[in-house]
């Protein structure tokens, strides 16, 4: 199957500073990719959809200045947490549907970010 | 606006028996998809079994199928044999589209005992 990846695969930072998280499709092109929070024990929740070539679209109560997207290429979605604070320690999930296929996405292995 | 709810938080069942669990959700699409997910430990997302809302009979993948109820709202998981793997969190999700963002249930933790 189709294979999507996130680097790093968990980081710890100080409160104030920034984090980058990827999210690479390594066998197909994705034009679009979506970026999930998971709180410990909840459920996914979607954040915002990252579109190649365009503005990301935010889902109501996200912050888009704090959590820029950026879609670089078919096949890369880059994650910024800006000015990082403890109540952002969570694991980001990235997932990607395979352009031109209806089938269904293909999920990360996720990023467990920890804010000190 | 779509909901999913997961009325199980947590489910327990004996190795080699059949465990159900419930899920219902609201739209007012008339085509759509529901998903089951397993996230184990690892918490890598993985796709149980798709059910296609145009598509009257119950999809099945080995010892997984479902009893989707489209009037009632419902897509209930069944598994069989139960095994120790299946151990996991199991999210009911909904998407308009297959390849389109998904909405996801509050999970149920099930368990599997020896």
């Amino acid at each position: 199957g189709a294979v999507v990846s996130q680097h790093p695969s968990w980081v710890i930072c100080k409160s104030g500073t920034s984090v980058k998280i990827e999210c690479r499709s390594l066998d197909f092109q994705a034009t679009t990719m979506f970026w999930y929070r998971q709180f410990p024990k909840q459920s996914l929740m979607l954040m915002a959809t990252s579109n190649e070539g365009s503005k990301a679209t935010y889902e109501q109560g996200v912050e888009k200045d704090k959590f820029l997207i950026n879609h670089a290429s078919l096949t890369l979605s880059t994650l910024t947490v800006t000015s990082a604070h403890p109540e952002d320690s969570s694991f980001y999930i990235c997932s990607a549907p395979a352009s031109g296929r209806t089938d269904t996405q293909y999920f990360g292995p996720g990023t467990r970010l920890t804010v000190l | 606006a779509q909901t999913v709810t997961q009325s199980q938080p947590e489910m327990s069942v004996q190795e080699a028996e059949t465990v159900t669990l419930s899920c219902t959700y609201d739209t007012s699409e008339s085509n759509y998809y529901l998903f089951w997910y397993k996230q184990p430990p690892s918490r890598q997302m993985i796709l149980v079994i798709r059910q296609e809302a145009y598509k009257q009979q119950n999809a099945t993948e080995n010892r997984f199928s479902v009893n989707f109820q489209k009037a009632a709202k419902s897509f209930s998981l069944k598994i069989s044999d139960s095994q120790l793997g299946d151990t996991a969190m199991y999210f009911c999700a909904f998407s308009r589209n297959a390849g389109n963002m998904l909405t996801f249930g509050g999970g149920t933790r099930l368990m599997v005992k020896p």
